[in-house]
C-alpha cells in the first residue's frame, strides 16, 4: 500500500517550459488535492476534485491546469513555467465525508523555474 | 483569506508545554490539524468539526470554538520528536476543501 504517490521528485525548467506534475493514490479516496507550499505562505490550494469527473479551482488556480484521469490519479500542469511557481508541490487524497476527513499528502515535488 | 496562527515560532525544553493558536475570519465547519517535519510531507494530526467534542491523542490535544472562529492546539510535556510546522487548516462548508494558516514552527530542546 503506498499511498500518495507524485512524480518526479525533483525539476529544473526553464521559463516557457511545460510540464505535468503525476499524482496517483492507491486508498480508493473519492477527493483529491493539490497545494504549492512557499516558504511563510503555508500550503495553498491550487485546484481539487471532490470526486472523479469533477475538478474545482482553489485560491491560486492562475497558471495551471489539472486532468482527473480516475479515480486513482490526478495531474497538475504548468503550460508556460514562470519563475513565480518555484515551489514545492503536494499533491493529497481524502475520503469524501461531511466536514472533511484527513488528506494524506505524497512526498512533494521540488520545482525551480530559471 | 488564510487563517492566522500564533505563534510564528516557538522553542521548547522538552518536557514543556505549548499551545498554539488558529484563528479565522469567517465561521468554521471544520477544523484540522497537521505537523510538517522538514523536508516531508504533512501528517495528519486531528481533525474538530462544528459541534463535536474536545479531541485527544497522547499528549496532543485540540480544542474548537465556533462562537469565535478559534482553535487551539495544546501540546504537554513536550518531546524532542514534537518539533517541525505545524498547521492548521480550515473548513468553512461541509465539503472537503480546506484553507491553511501559515503554519507554527516548534523546535523541542534538550
Amino acid at each position: 500500500n503506498a499511498g500518495v504517490t507524485q512524480t518526479p521528485k525533483f525539476q529544473v525548467l526553464k521559463t516557457g517550459q511545460s510540464m505535468t506534475l503525476q499524482c496517483a493514490q492507491d486508498m480508493n479516496h473519492n477527493s483529491m488535492y493539490w497545494y504549492r507550499q512557499d516558504p511563510g505562505m503555508g500550503l495553498r490550494l491550487i485546484y481539487y476534485s471532490a470526486s472523479e469527473g469533477t475538478t474545482d479551482k482553489g485560491e491560486v488556480p492562475n497558471g495551471y491546469n489539472v486532468s482527473r484521469l480516475n479515480k486513482r490519479e490526478f495531474s497538475l500542469r504548468l503550460e508556460s513555467a514562470a519563475p513565480s511557481q518555484t515551489s514545492v508541490y503536494f499533491c493529497a487524497s481524502s475520503a469524501l465525508g461531511q466536514g472533511g476527513l484527513e488528506q494524506y499528502f505524497g512526498p512533494g515535488t521540488r520545482l525551480t523555474v530559471t | 483569506q488564510q487563517p492566522v496562527q500564533s505563534p510564528q515560532a516557538v522553542i521548547l525544553r522538552e518536557g514543556e508545554d505549548a499551545v498554539i493558536n488558529c484563528s479565522s475570519s469567517k465561521a468554521l465547519y471544520s477544523v484540522h490539524w497537521y505537523r510538517q517535519k522538514h523536508g516531508e510531507a504533512p501528517v495528519f494530526l486531528m481533525i474538530l468539526l462544528k459541534g463535536g467534542e474536545q479531541k485527544g491523542h497522547e499528549k496532543i490535544s485540540a480544542s474548537f470554538n465556533e462562537k469565535k472562529q478559534q482553535s487551539s492546539l495544546y501540546l504537554t510535556a513536550s518531546q524532542l520528536s514534537y518539533s517541525g510546522t505545524y498547521f492548521c487548516g480550515t473548513g468553512t462548508g461541509g465539503g472537503n476543501k480546506l484553507t491553511f494558516g501559515t503554519g507554527t514552527q516548534l523546535k523541542v530542546e534538550l
